[in-house]
């Protein structure tokens, strides 16, 4: 089954403390993204890779860390959380430009 | 820049009633516009799509027609049940405003809640 798989589904995690989320895509989509969503704000871009090496930043990148070191994983690193960074966290990837996203179930994160 | 803007919700319908969540977008080239939505304690799925201006997008009775002179890409569906309550967003994806990135913007998020 195609699908975007992120983990961990829930984190709670202390202010400072860094954290990983992972993301793993079985289509062969050489375009990933990470984005946050928040209420009222929509989905906000925080990273993206247009293919493997290739990585830059979207509109909210400050905080976080990516890389791209094979074609199917997508790693969101916080290396230090603050509370600001409490959201829902979605990684996502399509095939060609202007083709759909496909997303993953969503990573909720909570920093005390 | 490029943006998307939704109605606010929540929208809150009875069962066959029929829905309208606006959509409006600004976008510096000739973007393809989406609808996706999100189910509780799930990812976005998309819902569907166009591409060009005057195409009409489908699926699941929801409808959406881009609309080029009003910048709009409103979504419609003759007759709710409660299985469609979830969140809404319409999206647009446009290389040139984006430097070919290839970049999906979002709107805020419609909240849809169908009563019995």
């Amino acid at each position: 089954e195609a699908q975007v798989t992120q983990n961990p589904r829930y984190l709670i995690t202390v202010t400072g403390k860094k954290l990983t989320v992972t993301c793993s895509q079985n289509m062969n989509h050489e375009y990933m993204s990470w984005y946050r969503q928040d209420p009222g704000l929509g989905l906000r871009q925080i990273y993206y890779s247009m293919n493997v090496e290739v990585t830059d930043k979207g509109d909210v990148p400050e905080g976080y860390k990516v890389s791209r070191k094979e074609k199917r994983n997508f790693p969101l690193i916080l290396e230090s959380p603050s509370p600001n960074q409490t959201s829902l966290y979605f990684c996502a990837s399509r095939d060609r430009n202007n083709s759909p996203l496909h997303f993953g179930n969503g990573t909720r994160l909570t920093v005390t | 820049g490029d943006s998307v803007t939704q109605m606010e919700g929540p929208v809150t319908l009875s069962e066959e009633a029929f829905l309208t969540i606006n959509c409006t977008y600004t976008a510096t080239g000739y973007p393809s516009l989406f609808w996706y939505v999100q189910y509780p304690g799930e990812g976005l799925q998309l819902l569907l799509k166009a591409t060009k201006a005057d195409d009409k997008g489908s699926n699941k009775g929801f409808e959406a027609t881009y609309r080029k002179e009003t910048t709009s890409f409103h979504l419609e569906k003759g007759s709710v049940q409660v299985s469609d309550s979830a969140v809404y967003f319409c999206a647009l994806s446009d290389p040139r405003g984006s430097g070919n990135t290839g970049k999906l913007i979002f709107g805020q998020g419609t909240t849809l809640q169908v009563k019995p």
